[in-house]
């Protein structure tokens, strides 16, 4: 089945620092990738849809110039914080979309990213 | 503007008892209704789902329950067990717009 693995797990980072988190979709080729930010206890809030190739489409009140998302292959995208606060610290996840499966077909998520800015 | 509305935000049920969580929409536009689990730490992975030209759709002790006219649908967990225990998320998409309920926790007490 379609598997999506995501890098690193944990992440502790001072504040002021820059993370990057990859996400790559394993067993297929991935059309869209999105990346979704949840809070504790809360569900899950899309950050910004990418298209290989394409700039990253982001959601309103998401700063693209803080969270910048790379998606340059069909398997790999990346997210990374810039200029990390602790207010970023949140749990990270995103997921793909198999290219070759229609529209109605669901999407893969990845495990996620626990981020602690310190 | 919460297109996905969930309830109950949280339910205890007894071994061996249903769960049942609610879902309704708004965008009539949505053509794919998954339920997502989503264990603490982890990321959310699909459980079941279903396309608005049927009314339901069992895959083993889940069963998604769809009214099209209603704009609504459910999960139901039969003989519920503990390790059922998590988070779950209905959601509708349409082509790249996926939107997601609030999400339930469910309990499942031995």
């Amino acid at each position: 089945g379609a598997v999506v693995s995501q890098h690193p797990s944990r992440v502790i980072c001072k504040s002021g620092t820059s993370v990057k988190i990859e996400c790559r979709s394993l067993d297929f080729q991935a059309t869209t990738m999105f990346w979704y930010r949840q809070f504790p206890k809360q569900s899950l809030m899309l950050m910004a849809t990418s298209n290989e190739g394409s700039k990253a489409t982001y959601e309103q009140g998401v700063e693209k110039d803080k969270f910048l998302i790379n998606h340059a292959s069909l398997t790999l995208s990346t997210l990374t914080v810039t200029s990390a606060h602790p207010e970023d610290s949140s749990f990270y996840i995103c997921s793909a979309r198999d290219r070759n499966r229609g529209p109605r077909y669901g999407y893969t998520f990845g495990s996620g990213t626990r981020l602690t800015v310190v | 503007q919460q297109q996905v509305k969930q309830s109950p935000q949280s339910l205890i049920v007894q071994k061996g008892g249903i769960s049942i969580i609610n879902c309704a929409y708004e965008n009539t536009a949505f053509d794919y209704f998954p339920w997502y689990q989503q264990f603490p730490g982890k990321g959310p992975a699909l459980l079941i789902a279903i396309r608005p030209d049927v009314s339901e759709k069992k895959e083993g002790r889940f069963t998604i329950s769809f009214n099209k006219s209603a704009k609504q649908f459910s999960l139901h967990i039969m003989d519920s067990q503990p390790g059922d225990s998590a988070t779950y998320f209905c959601a509708a998409s349409f082509n790249n717009d996926m939107r997601f309920g609030a999400g339930t926790r469910l309990t499942v007490k031995p």
